[in-house]
């Protein structure tokens, strides 16, 4: 399977905490997107991480990339009770035009 | 801002019955998605649209499955004939072009009967 996994598979922290979340794929890739899904809704694309870029920052999103090591990893700092969501990473392949899903990081932030 | 939309954003349908899922991406965009999430599990890849033609689908987009851009701004995903094991949650998704990021719209909840 080219698909990636997440760890933890479930993460629960306190408001203000950091939560980090870890992404691992398998194939060689364009570039890796992390998405966040809220309960039974769609897919909000947070940020992009390019193969030829190891680090990247969005507001309180900080997102890092391996790829010789073939991991990602999201950062949220401060985190808030509106954070509560599962965080999907999607990886786009270098050859062909699927987008491969993990399973997923269930996040829940305790107000 | 602009954004992908689905309609209907549920469908309950009976086995063996047809559905057309609708999905109006953003415009400029020139890919085109369709995936499928059963409950609780991950997102999966269904098919990828370019230039008026499938550029890609997965196994799970059978001979029951297929896509159409009818006009310049509806794409449709087709289900010919219903299986229990289509229920899920399907999104599309659309990008400008190729190593960019997808916009997904809200989904659309099919619950086949």
């Amino acid at each position: 399977s080219q698909q990636g996994e997440e760890d933890p598979q479930a993460l629960s922290i306190q408001e203000g905490e950091n939560a980090t979340m870890n992404c691992s794929y398998k194939t060689s890739i364009n570039n890796l997107q992390w998405y966040r899904q809220n309960s039974g809704r769609g897919l909000v694309h947070l940020i992009l991480i390019r193969s030829n870029e190891r680090e990247k920052h969005s507001g309180r999103l900080r997102v890092t990339l391996d790829t010789s090591k073939k991991s990602s990893s999201l950062l949220i700092t401060a985190s808030r009770a509106a954070d509560t969501a599962s965080y999907f990473c999607a990886t786009d392949p270098y050859t062909g035009n699927q987008f491969y899903f993990g399973t997923g990081t269930s996040l829940t932030v305790i107000p | 801002e602009p954004e992908v939309t689905q309609t209907p954003s549920h469908q309950v349908t009976q086995m063996g019955q047809e559905v057309i899922l609708r999905c109006v991406p953003i415009s400029n965009h020139l890919y085109f998605y369709w995936y499928r999430q059963i409950l609780g599990q991950k997102v999966e890849f269904l098919v990828s649209f370019y230039n008026n033609e499938i550029s890609e689908k997965s196994e799970i987009f059978d001979d029951q499955f297929s896509v159409e851009r009818p006009d310049g701004s509806n794409f449709t995903l087709k289900i010919r004939s219903t299986k229990l094991e289509d229920s899920a949650m399907y999104f599309c998704a659309s990008r400008v072009g190729r190593a960019l990021a997808q916009y997904f719209g809200p989904g659309t909840r099919l619950l086949v009967l």
